[in-house]
């Protein structure tokens, strides 16, 4: 059954520092996909990655997939309040159960001055 | 476009009466999805339907049932309410491969539920 995990679960942050957020997950799968979700709201899609070594940029944020070692990471590049928010990683596990896509427990992050 | 649309926004139950949530999609999306989101577990698969007619159990599916309508619905029902189903309840959707539509799933408004 695949699990999803990522790491840190919360991360707090000065502004204009990096960090890096972790997402492992336990069985094939070549596709992952990244969203934003701010208090009380639905879930906004970031990135989609679709292979291995693929990488994303969008502002302040880049995304990289290595599927052999079954990792995804969310790089945050000099942080700034407005990127406050839970960050999950949602893997497609569709090479096992077609069409089942399943979430990480999500990362809450604060940015603070 | 809509997208997705969920109905009830809000939702008060007592323990064990019923309910239907609803969700539509008006993308032509063949896949449809519900979740339930609890703090620190992030969102956790109930039901999910590759096309009309077909369901599969996600992570959490007891207590639920769904219904695929039709290419554009998606419901789930509680048929006796507990609660530890209250929850933030998210559909969503997906078209097919190799459509740009698969790329993302797309996600509903959510349907706050607490069960007294």
């Amino acid at each position: 059954e695949l699990k999803v995990e990522q790491n840190p679960l919360f991360l707090s942050m000065q502004e204009g520092k990096n960090y890096t957020i972790y997402c492992n997950y336990s069985t094939t799968s070549d596709r992952l996909y990244w969203y934003r979700q701010d208090p009380g709201k639905s879930l906004e899609s970031l990135f989609v990655l679709l292979s291995n070594g693929a990488v994303k940029q969008e502002g302040r944020l880049m995304a990289s997939l290595d599927t052999k070692a079954r990792l995804s990471t969310l790089h945050i590049t000099a942080a700034v309040h407005d990127l406050s928010a839970t960050y999950f990683c949602a893997v497609d596990a569709s090479k096992t159960s077609y069409d089942k896509v399943i979430f990480g427990p999500g990362t809450s992050l604060s940015v603070i001055p | 476009n809509a997208g997705v649309t969920q109905t009830p926004k809000f939702q008060v139950l007592k323990t064990g009466q019923s309910m239907t949530l609803q969700c539509a999609q008006d993308m032509n999306h063949n896949s449809m999805y519900w979740y339930r989101q609890d703090p620190g577990m992030g969102l956790r698969l109930i039901y999910y339907s590759a096309s009309e007619g077909t369901t599969d159990k996600g992570e959490v599916p007891n207590g639920y049932n769904v219904s695929r309508l039709n290419k554009r619905e998606f419901s789930l029902r509680l048929e006796s309410a507990a609660p530890s189903q209250t929850s933030v309840y998210f559909c969503a959707s997906r078209g097919l491969p190799g459509q740009s539509s698969y790329n993302e799933q797309f996600f509903g408004p959510g349907t706050r539920l607490t069960v007294l």
